[in-house]
């Protein structure tokens, strides 16, 4: 079954607000990316959290991951309209040594002018 | 000079028919991906090669045969196109498998099938 779940689906914010995503996921993971994807696109890589880590920091994005609640969330700061996208979660539940990402369901951001 | 390219970015055709969908990356990477976008914006991995040998094959009916004739490439080849078939499918490709370590995937723009 799906191994992202995320929430919430949609999200609709005023440019200079912030937007949260939440992602919750089931099994252990290697690691966990963010990716986003504008309409009619190809997902574009944002941030990788790896298992043993709990925050980090890219720009104004903002990724926790909670191992023990096994979830994790996106933190756009002080958005714009070009942040206007779907966000994705995307698990690395490689066991082989090669890498399989499993994604969530995504969270689309609608910002507002 | 894009990264990873797809062909064709729109395909229509009719049940039965039989169409192949091409990538190519021109980044050096050792994986490529093959993935399927539903309706619902729902992404799942189909299969992965790493230097031209399968390395994951989902749970993906056989019509589906991918071929990768160069690390730098993997088609996408689909008989007997039936309805369900209907998607977005996107090709990826990442470096440097065989280790947990770091590692990001880089989309094509998608080749969307229209199934009639």
């Amino acid at each position: 079954s799906q191994q992202g779940e995320e929430d919430p689906q949609a999200l609709s914010i005023q440019e200079g607000e912030n937007a949260t995503m939440n992602c919750s996921y089931k099994t252990s993971i290697n690691n966990l990316q963010w990716y986003r994807q504008n309409s009619g696109r190809g997902l574009v890589h944002l941030i990788l959290i790896r298992s043993n880590e709990r925050e980090k920091h890219s720009g104004r994005l903002r990724v926790t991951l909670d191992t023990s609640k096994k979830s994790s969330s996106l933190l756009i700061t002080a958005s714009r309209a070009a942040d206007t996208a779907s966000y994705f979660c995307a698990t690395d539940m490689g066991n082989t040594g090669f890498q399989k990402l499993v994604f969530g369901t995504g969270t689309r951001l609608l910002v507002s002018p | 000079d894009t990264a990873v390219s797809q062909t064709p970015k729109y395909l229509v055709t009719q049940m039965g028919n039989d169409k192949s969908i091409k990538c190519e990356q021109n980044l050096g990477h050792d994986t490529m991906y093959w993935y399927k976008q539903d309706s619902k914006k729902f992404l799942k991995i189909m299969f992965s090669y790493n230097n031209k040998e399968l390395i994951i094959n989902e749970t993906v009916p056989n019509r589906f045969s991918p071929k990768s004739p160069d690390k730098a490439h993997l088609n996408l080849h689909i008989n007997s196109l039936e309805l369900g078939d209907s998607a977005v499918y996107f090709c990826a490709s990442s470096p440097q498998q065989g280790m947990k370590a770091k590692n990001i995937q880089y989309f094509g723009a998608g080749t969307r099938l229209s199934v009639l």
